[in-house]
């Protein structure tokens, strides 16, 4: 079956502008999860989507970050007024039911954003 | 609060050799899950091992094995017989069993496979 999808593979951006980054789970996972990787600050988690219960948005950097999870699958995280430092890859992850069986996270490629 | 330390920012090993990378970590947690991820330059994360902390016996997966010392908070990934194909940004991540079960991640050891 096909993995966890993002688009656009890439974007560039002026800064000030607003973007939206999409991400299709695998099919049936109903956890779904945002990373950004950016070399100066690794790998880090931006936030987390169960099912129906609220989001974790405990990783989000400020509020010019948002994410919504239509339906249960697709998300989309969107970065009003973009800066420079939002410059990274952003990852989208999905698992089956968390926790438990530590399941494991499929990640997709990634989008690589760009702010000039 | 969790964290995630991994000392060795890059190697190299030789092909069909073995190498080892490290991971430490912190936690109050008594229970909880170690992974080893591998992102190639293609930027797809990849499992590469799972570990279970309630369980004593390390993980192995055919060419990939873990040192697992709960005690001493380390989780080590060995690679045997290195192969060109393992080339690769390599992340340790630590899971909790409870609440939101997102990774925490190290910082990644750039690993060089060298014909």
């Amino acid at each position: 079956g096909a993995g966890v999808s993002q688009s656009p593979s890439n974007k560039v951006t002026e800064k000030g502008k607003d973007v939206e980054l999409r991400c299709d789970p695998i099919s049936g996972h109903t956890a779904l999860y945002w990373y950004r990787q950016s070399l100066g600050q690794g790998l880090e988690f931006l936030i987390y989507f169960q099912g129906n219960s609220a989001p974790d948005k405990s990783g989000l950097p400020s509020d010019r970050f948002s994410a919504e999870r239509t339906g249960g699958s697709v998300s989309t995280l969107t970065i009003q007024r973009t800066q420079q430092e939002d410059s990274a890859v952003y990852l989208c992850a999905s698992s089956f039911t968390s926790g438990g069986k530590g399941n494991e996270q499929f990640f997709g490629p990634g989008t690589r954003l760009t702010v000039l | 609060a969790q964290t995630v330390t991994q000392s060795q920012p890059e190697m190299s090993v030789q092909e069909a050799e073995t190498v080892t990378l490290s991971c430490t970590y912190d936690t109050s947690e008594s229970n909880y899950y170690l992974f080893w991820y591998k992102q190639p330059p293609s930027r797809q994360m990849i499992l590469v091992i799972r570990q279970e902390a309630y369980k004593q016996q390390n993980a192995t997966e055919n060419r990939f094995s873990v040192n697992f010392q709960k005690a001493a908070k380390s989780f080590s990934l060995k690679i045997s017989d290195s192969q060109l194909g393992d080339t690769a940004m390599y992340f340790c991540a630590f899971m909790k069993t409870s609440g939101t079960y997102k990774y925490i991640f190290g910082t990644g050891t750039r690993l060089k496979v060298l014909a």
